[in-house]
């Protein structure tokens, strides 16, 4: 079942922040985030394992709340390069990666 | 850095041909995937492989399409009857192990589709 996203779209100024969710009706074994660029490939920035394990870049974080089945990606002092989707993904343990519908982030100067 | 290669980057085809898309993973990956994106909407799954053989499927997967893994180092997915619909962005992507969703999935700069 594809997660919802929320928001749907964010425009930020640099340096500003935000926050990206990710939800899911199912109980999830692990959370996958990805940023796409326009034209370009998904590019991986963090996984979030049931029970605690996370592995990504150092300058992103997120949580993963397993009773809520929900995660957050937190951008912090944006930069210009953080403009693009981001898309979560859910697997529920053994099985394909669902993506949600994706996040438009926009940062401006 | 080692990274996904696909060929070509773009295709245009005519509705009824059959197509090959090529993905060459990274080396020591073990778990290959086929995705697709039409334009604008989200990256959805349609096939895993795993030991020359498919993990999963999706329903978009149908009897139109097939993958390959020809030798020890490309990956093909092959639309045997092309439809309109089939026009989108097609990624490649492999993982380093297992598939239990604890290892990050590399994706391929994609190939986009166009059918006429």
């Amino acid at each position: 079942q594809q997660p919802v996203q929320s928001p749907q779209a964010v425009i930020l100024r640099e340096g500003e922040d935000a926050v990206i969710n990710c939800s899911s009706s199912k109980a999830l074994y692990s959370v996958h985030w990805y940023r796409q660029k326009h034209g370009e490939a998904p590019v991986f920035l963090m996984i979030l394992l049931k029970g605690g394990e996370q592995k990504g870049h150092d300058k992103i974080s997120a949580s993963f709340n397993e009773k809520k089945q929900q995660s957050s990606l937190y951008l912090t002092a944006s930069q210009l390069s953080y403009s693009g989707t981001y898309f979560c993904g859910t697997e529920q343990g053994n099985t394909p990666l669902v993506f949600g519908k994706g996040t438009r982030l926009s940062v401006i100067a | 850095e080692p990274e996904v290669t696909q060929t070509p980057s773009h295709q245009v085809t005519q509705m009824g041909q059959e197509v090959i898309l090529r993905c060459v993973p990274i080396s020591n990956h073990l778990y290959f995937y086929w995705y697709r994106q039409i334009l604008g909407q989200k990256v959805e799954f349609l096939v895993s492989f795993y030991n020359n053989e498919i993990s999963e499927k999706s329903e978009i997967f149908d009897d139109q399409f097939s993958v390959e893994r020809p030798d020890g180092s490309n990956f093909t997915l092959k639309i045997r009857s092309t439809k309109l619909e089939d026009s989108a962005m097609y990624f490649c992507a492999s993982s380093e192990r297992v598939r239990t969703g604890r290892y990050e999935q590399y994706f391929g700069p994609g190939t986009r589709l166009t059918v006429t």
